[in-house]
């Protein structure tokens, strides 16, 4: 079965600064990929996905991550961090046609 | 468009306490539907998901239950809440049949149990 890790429970960064959040998956065959992202006392709301093509995949906010197959690893960065970038970001993985399991989330801290 | 309801926003209930949770959806037809629970500080744990009306797959055993009385509609229920069952309840709706699908989450209810 797949699952998905991610590192970092927390992330603190100063503000206009780049960050990187580390996600990791399992699985023995193709998977989509996503990140998405929770705001204080909020639902989620998709930052992005990899269905395929393009390892580079742009979302909104200014976020893109790269899917990397050799490391199983779908990392999310954003060169210039904003104070309302504050929130929680969450990785996931499907199988084709099954339903979707998130990581455990990693909080992201921006820093005036 | 496509809108995703739930109610109410915030719940403390009783220990022993019956619950219900409503979850809607506008503007598309025979969603997937979803529940999840997410406690304090941790990630979201899928309770039950539904690809029709009164069909109901549950993902983790508990005193727990879900419904799906109209094509757009999803209930979470108990008989007798536990303090455990404390936490932000999420529903989603997804496209059936579509590759990749992406969840739509509504705004959540926060449910304390005391």
């Amino acid at each position: 079965a797949q699952s998905v890790t991610q590192l970092d429970s927390q992330v603190p960064v100063f503000e206009e600064a780049p960050v990187e959040l580390r996600c990791n998956y399992s699985s023995s065959v193709s998977v989509y990929l996503f990140w998405y992202v929770q705001y204080p006392n909020q639902g989620l709301q998709l930052l992005l996905k990899y269905l395929s093509g393009s390892t580079l995949v742009k979302g909104i906010n200014g976020f893109e991550a790269e899917f990397n197959k050799s490391q199983t690893s779908f990392h999310l960065r954003k060169p210039s961090v904003h104070i309302s970038d504050t929130a929680e970001y969450f990785c996931a993985v499907s199988l084709i046609y099954d339903k979707v399991i998130f990581g455990p989330g990693t909080s992201l801290s921006v820093i005036p | 468009s496509q809108t995703i309801h739930q109610w109410p926003a915030t719940l403390v209930q009783p220990v022993g306490s019956p619950l219900s949770l409503e979850c809607t959806v506008e503007g598309t037809s025979n969603p997937n539907l979803y529940w999840y629970r997410q406690a304090a500080g941790r990630g979201l744990q899928l309770l039950f998901y539904s690809v029709g009306i009164g069909q109901i797959s549950s993902e983790v055993p508990q005193n727990l239950s879900a419904s799906r009385p109209q094509d757009r509609q999803f209930i979470l229920s108990s008989k007798k809440l536990l303090l455990s069952d404390s936490g932000f309840y999420l529903c989603a709706w997804s496209v059936p049949g579509a590759s990749g699908e992406t969840q739509y989450f509504g705004p959540g209810t926060r449910l304390l149990v005391l």
